[in-house]
């Protein structure tokens, strides 16, 4: 139990387009989910809590409109990455929290602009 | 500002020995601390759980302690695999709503056969 998909596992894109990364609950319902960013060797950096029916709510120093967060259902997120530059190449790990103390990963996407 | 410390040396030993690695702490007083596997080009998986008020923990071969005195965590895998190998992160969480997580950097562990 407990799985967390996300889609793609892996994604090419141009710079200057747009990215849509899923994330899903699988068989659970989570009214918080989480978006991060990590680079090569460093730890996970916290992006966002998404609070499922209300907006998000961004770390210092992202930018909300070039990362756009939706979060329509208890099993759904989804992450924009807009107009999209070389600095945004990361791996992009969702997670969903079904109780307070409780996180569940998903696989990561892998995010590489040309 | 709050900081989570953990062994900034990757960790090597032998297959059947106790790994032990450390998790340190300042500027912060958790509800409760986790820790996490975390392989290459994967994302994070949940291994234990402390609270504030628990000394240790255990399950199977893993072990945590929690010692917030000290604002230090230990987290052991006895009787090591190779299959242990991967990164090992440590993170911390607030009391009341806030899920937050802060994260440590990971330590690196090699089990080698």
């Amino acid at each position: 139990g407990a799985v967390v998909s996300q889609h793609p596992s892996w994604v090419i894109c141009k710079s200057g387009t747009s990215v849509k990364i899923e994330c899903r609950s699988l068989d659970f319902q989570a009214t918080t989910m989480f978006w991060y960013r990590q680079f090569p060797k460093q730890s996970l950096m916290l992006m966002a809590t998404s609070n499922e029916g209300s907006k998000a709510t961004y770390e210092q120093g992202v930018e909300k409109d070039k990362f756009l967060i939706n979060h329509a259902s208890l099993t759904l997120s989804t992450l924009t990455v807009t107009s999209a530059h070389p600095e945004d190449s990361s791996f992009y790990i969702c997670s969903a929290s079904p109780t307070r103390d409780t996180q569940y990963f998903g696989p990561g996407t892998r995010l590489t602009v040309l | 500002s709050q900081k989570i410390e953990q062994n900034s040396e990757a960790l090597n030993i032998q297959e059947g020995k106790t790994a032990t690695l450390t998790c340190n702490y300042t500027n912060y007083s958790p509800a409760y601390l986790q820790w996490y596997r975390q392989d290459p080009g994967r994302g994070p998986v949940f291994l234990l759980l402390i609270r504030e008020n628990e000394k240790e923990k255990r399950k199977e071969r893993l072990k945590v302690t929690f010692d917030t005195t000290l604002k230090q965590s230990l987290f052991h895998i006895t009787a090591s695999q190779p299959a242990d190998s991967a990164t090992y992160l440590c993170a911390l969480g607030g009391a009341g709503n806030n899920r937050k997580l802060i994260w440590g950097l990971g330590t690196s562990l090699a089990v080698n056969p």
